[in-house]
């Protein structure tokens, strides 16, 4: 597609059940990352793919979140145990190889724990 | 490690007013700076950014921001504002040599009539 496509869209769980969320970056871009955006927080760094290389974990808040990204391409993070301090937007953004280049972000997934 | 301050989590200023949204970086080696905006219910798209040569950058709908070596400092400037302004703004920031994005906690500017 022409751009960062996220799904769902919005999702509404109840504590303690297992979610993922979707990404799917733009063809051809090397670098895949996730943010999370809460209320009044910013936006939170989550996890960094680039290329082969071993993913930047370092902004994951908990060993209940995890991510994968296959064939370099599709990307999904998954929230164990959900609690209702996930509730966040969680944005996927991707960029092509060089410094020099942008970010290109996705709508983003809602996501509500009751 | 590189982090991004923007130091203003609030600006709420007047229509036509002049605005600047700070932002300061934590190194001086070469980096690449951009800006992004996220108007209400709105994914984040790009506004500026600047990657070498002139240190004046002018970006969409009328912002700017000057890049200052001396101060690791890419502030965004508009001369007059719109109600459509009314966004938050976010400073990102990429090292030279690493591909990570690092960005600011965002400005939420609010113009007002």
């Amino acid at each position: 597609g022409a751009g960062v496509s996220q799904s769902p869209s919005n999702k509404v769980t109840e504590k303690g059940k297992d979610v993922e969320l979707r990404c799917d970056p733009i063809s051809g871009h090397t670098a895949l990352y996730w943010y999370r955006q809460s209320l009044g927080q910013g936006l939170e760094f989550l996890i960094y793919f680039q290329g082969n290389s071993a993913p930047d974990k370092s902004g994951l808040p908990s060993d209940r979140f995890s991510a994968e990204r296959t064939g370099g391409s599709v990307s999904t993070l998954t929230i164990q145990r959900t609690q209702q301090e996930d509730s966040a937007v969680y944005l996927c953004a991707s960029s092509s190889r060089g410094g020099n280049t942008e970010a290109f972000f996705g709508q983003g997934t809602r996501l509500t724990v009751v | 490690a590189q982090s991004v301050t923007q130091l203003d989590s609030q600006v709420p200023v007047f229509e036509e007013a002049p605005v600047e949204l700070r932002c300061n970086y934590s190194s001086s080696v070469s980096v690449y700076l951009f800006w992004y905006v996220q108007y209400p219910n709105q994914g984040l798209q790009l506004l500026l950014k600047y990657l070498s040569g002139s240190t004046l950058v002018k970006g969409i709908n009328g912002f700017e921001a000057e890049f200052n070596k001396s101060q690791t400092s890419f502030h965004l400037r508009k001369p007059s504002v719109h109600i459509s302004d009314t966004a938050e703004y976010f400073c990102a920031v990429r090292q030279g040599g690493s591909e990570k994005l690092v960005f600011g906690k965002g400005t939420k500017l609010t113009v007002n009539p």
